[in-house]
């Protein structure tokens, strides 16, 4: 079964703390996809990054960096230096198998306060 | 580039009628199609998918003939919710993939959302 967990529901900080956002993944497929969105109050989600399991390089871009280890199945996102735009619900997902459908997470809602 | 655009925005309709929601895809062509609705403070669920020029492939307990999708074109696909009820009032979301060999052809883009609210 494959299976996408975000056990923090909701997360609070205040500006400038960095937060680190879980994400644990289940899949027997060896070849599969992770992912992390974020989606503002607004509503529309936006992609951030996509990591393919053959690549367990980190990433950075910014303020964002994620944390991916096949070892303990785990694709961790961490925003340094949080600020106020940075308050979502951000999602994490998988993508396993021939299909393009995502394993979406419940999500992790960020507030950031001032 | 991959913007997707969802509208309308926001809308509000009597029991009874039928709401047209439309999925762009702006600048890349959109093999594939997918539909969410969203509830509150909740997850994605994903109702189908869609791929150009054939039916749609709904998820389990998603009615297709209540949940009518379209997917004419490469850059559209439509979502018409017939008959609403107030039970079908949510957040609706689509999102566009690119299509054939595209090394990003797994990335869901996503449109802004349609909330409907019936009355």
């Amino acid at each position: 079964a494959q299976k996408v967990t975000q056990a923090q529901t909701e997360i609070s900080v205040v500006e400038k703390e960095d937060v680190t956002l879980d994400c644990v993944y289940e899949t027997r497929d060896t070849t599969y996809y992770l992912f992390w969105y974020k989606q503002p109050p607004s509503g529309e989600l936006v992609f951030l990054i996509r990591r393919n399991s053959f690549d367990e390089q980190n990433e950075i871009s910014g303020r964002y960096s994620w944390n991916f280890q096949k070892s303990t199945s785990s694709f961790n996102f961490t925003i340094t230096a949080s600020q106020v735009v940075d308050s979502a619900v951000y999602f994490c997902a998988l993508n396993a198998g021939n299909n393009r459908k995502l394993i979406w997470g419940l999500g992790t809602s960020l507030a950031v306060n001032p | 580039g991959a913007v997707v655009s969802q509208h309308p925005s926001w809308v509000i309709c009597k029991s009874g009628t039928s709401v047209k929601i439309e999925c762009r895809s702006l600048d890349f062509q959109a093999t594939t199609m997918f539909w969410y609705r969203q509830f509150p403070k909740q997850s994605l669920m994903l109702m189908a998918t869609s791929n150009e020029g054939s039916k749609a492939t709904y998820e389990q307990g998603v009615e297709k003939d209540k949940f009518l999708i379209n997917h004419a074109s490469l850059t559209l696909s439509t979502l018409t919710v017939t008959s609403a009820h107030p039970e079908d009032s949510s957040f609706y979301i689509c999102s566009a993939s690119r299509g054939g060999t595209s090394i990003a052809k797994n990335i869901q883009y996503f449109g802004a959302g349609t909330r409907l609210s019936v009355l």
